[in-house]
């Protein structure tokens, strides 16, 4: 299975400063046959279920507001919030489907400091 | 918008079967576009990817947990199941359905998900 390493754990950030999250993979995601990252990153608020923000490593989802960027190829993959709006306070997961099984990083939960 | 309702019973002791369904509106479970899996969350492990089913019924299981675990779809009621057999604790999670892009048999991202159901398994 890929695992999926996020840094850092905990994330306080002060409002309209820019957040980056980090995510490795334990191997490449990267698939040659359509030349694409499969990496998705996910947004978790409290009490809520996984909201899809990026995919191939660095394609918004519709509606997903242009603060959010990824980011990254291969094995190293980038979440970067650019000025941080309270609204997004949640954890933040990294997400594999090169291969299955699919895996996820453990979260980054962002804070506001 | 595509919408994803899990239900299920909530509370079981261990050596239950867990029976949860997802049923699926303003979208159809058999669109060759998607499709569908099972994802859980427990403090302990994180997200964790259970299962998945192709809109032509041939589902994919995690392996640890293939010899306890059905995955199923209903087209007449637009619903994904699950049951998962001889339950523990370690099965206690919140449950999620969800649906998956693909091309051909490649499975690509989560694009929608439920709200979840939560399992609690205890005696």
């Amino acid at each position: 299975d890929i695992v999926m390493t996020q840094s850092p754990g905990s994330l306080p950030v002060s409002l309209g400063e820019r957040a980056t999250i980090n995510c490795k993979s334990s191997q490449s995601v990267f698939h040659s046959s359509n030349k694409k990252n499969h990496l998705a990153w996910f947004q978790q608020k409290p009490g809520q279920s996984p909201k899809l923000l990026i995919y191939w490593a660095s394609t918004r989802e519709s509606g997903v507001p242009d603060r959010f960027r990824g980011s990254g190829s291969v094995t190293d993959f980038t979440l970067t919030i650019d000025s941080v709006q309270a609204e997004d306070v949640a954890v933040y997961y990294c997400h594999q489907y090169h291969s299955v099984p699919p895996t996820f990083g453990l979260g980054t939960r962002v804070e506001i400091k | 918008q595509v919408q994803l309702q899990e239900s299920g019973p909530g509370l079981l002791t261990p050596s239950q079967t867990l029976s949860l369904t997802c049923t699926v509106s303003r979208g159809s479970i058999t669109s060759s576009t998607y499709y569908w899996a099972w994802i859980r969350q427990s403090p302990g492990k994180g997200l964790e990817w259970i299962g998945s089913i192709y809109h032509t019924g041939s589902p994919y299981r995690k392996s640890s947990l293939k010899s306890r675990l059905t995955i199923s779809l209903d087209a007449s009621k637009n619903q994904i199941s699950l049951k998962l057999n001889s339950v523990t604790a370690a099965d206690t999670a919140m449950y999620y359905c969800a649906r998956g892009r693909k091309s051909g048999y490649e499975m690509y991202y989560f694009d929608s998900w439920g709200r979840g159901t939560a399992v609690t398994v205890s005696s």
